[in-house]
């Protein structure tokens, strides 16, 4: 079956960095995304990878490994707006998102 | 930019009515437009995919009689929840994807808050 496995909760320090781990299992794959999510909000965009490597933007960058079925987003000079879920979520051969159930990100001061 | 509406953003109905949920793509043509449902703190769930002019894609165990859908352009798509109660209270979430690009990222609307009494 298809699946996505990311860390239910974390919490980091503001200021610091913070990497959320995400390994998938799909049908086909045809890229890997992140999307940030404000409670009561709908997601919004961080980043796609569809090549091995690190993607950087900003103080986000995206990881990928495809022979490991392997992504990671990676949070630097955290802030407080950073608090929120970040979903990883996997296209399959289809180009259907399977989405993972999201880390929720707690920063504190 | 790629712009994705939502109307209304919250809505309160009686059990047993209807509810109709518009998403619109403001600045592009969608290709794809698709409905999702997020309970609290929990991920977003595929209701069902639609292409314009033709019969959306339910995910298994959603209902299409209760759950319409109705794409009628490349920039508007419907969700009604017929005859709804209070267990449809949920968070729907629609997306679109843009013809021009090539990775197929979904842009997502803002989100209906739908409460059943």
């Amino acid at each position: 079956g298809q699946n996505i496995d990311q860390p239910t909760e974390m919490t980091a320090t503001e200021g610091a960095i913070v990497q959320i781990n995400c390994t998938y299992q799909t049908s086909g794959f045809n890229g890997l995304f992140w999307y940030q999510q404000h409670a009561g909000e709908a997601p919004t965009f961080l980043s796609y990878n569809v090549l091995d490597g690190l993607e950087e933007k900003g103080r986000f960058s995206s990881f990928l490994s495809r022979s490991k079925g392997y992504s990671y987003l990676l949070l630097k000079e955290l802030q407080m707006k950073d608090s929120a879920s970040y979903l990883c979520a996997a296209m399959d051969s289809n180009y259907q998102l399977i989405w993972g159930a999201g880390t929720k990100l707690i920063i504190k001061p | 930019g790629a712009v994705v509406s939502q109307h209304p953003s919250r809505v309160i109905c009686k059990s047993g009515t209807s509810v109709k949920i518009e998403c619109r793509s403001l600045d592009f043509q969608a290709t794809t437009m698709f409905w999702y449902r997020q309970f609290p703190k929990q991920s977003l769930m595929l209701m069902a995919t639609s292409n314009e002019g033709s019969k959306a894609t339910y995910e298994q165990g959603v209902e299409k009689d209760k759950f319409l859908i109705n794409h009628a352009s490349l920039t508007l798509s419907t969700l009604t929840v017929t005859s709804a109660h209070p267990e449809d209270s949920s968070f729907y979430i629609c997306s679109a994807t843009r013809l021009e690009l090539s990775y197929n990222e979904q842009f997502f609307g803002p989100g209906t808050r739908l409460t059943v009494l």
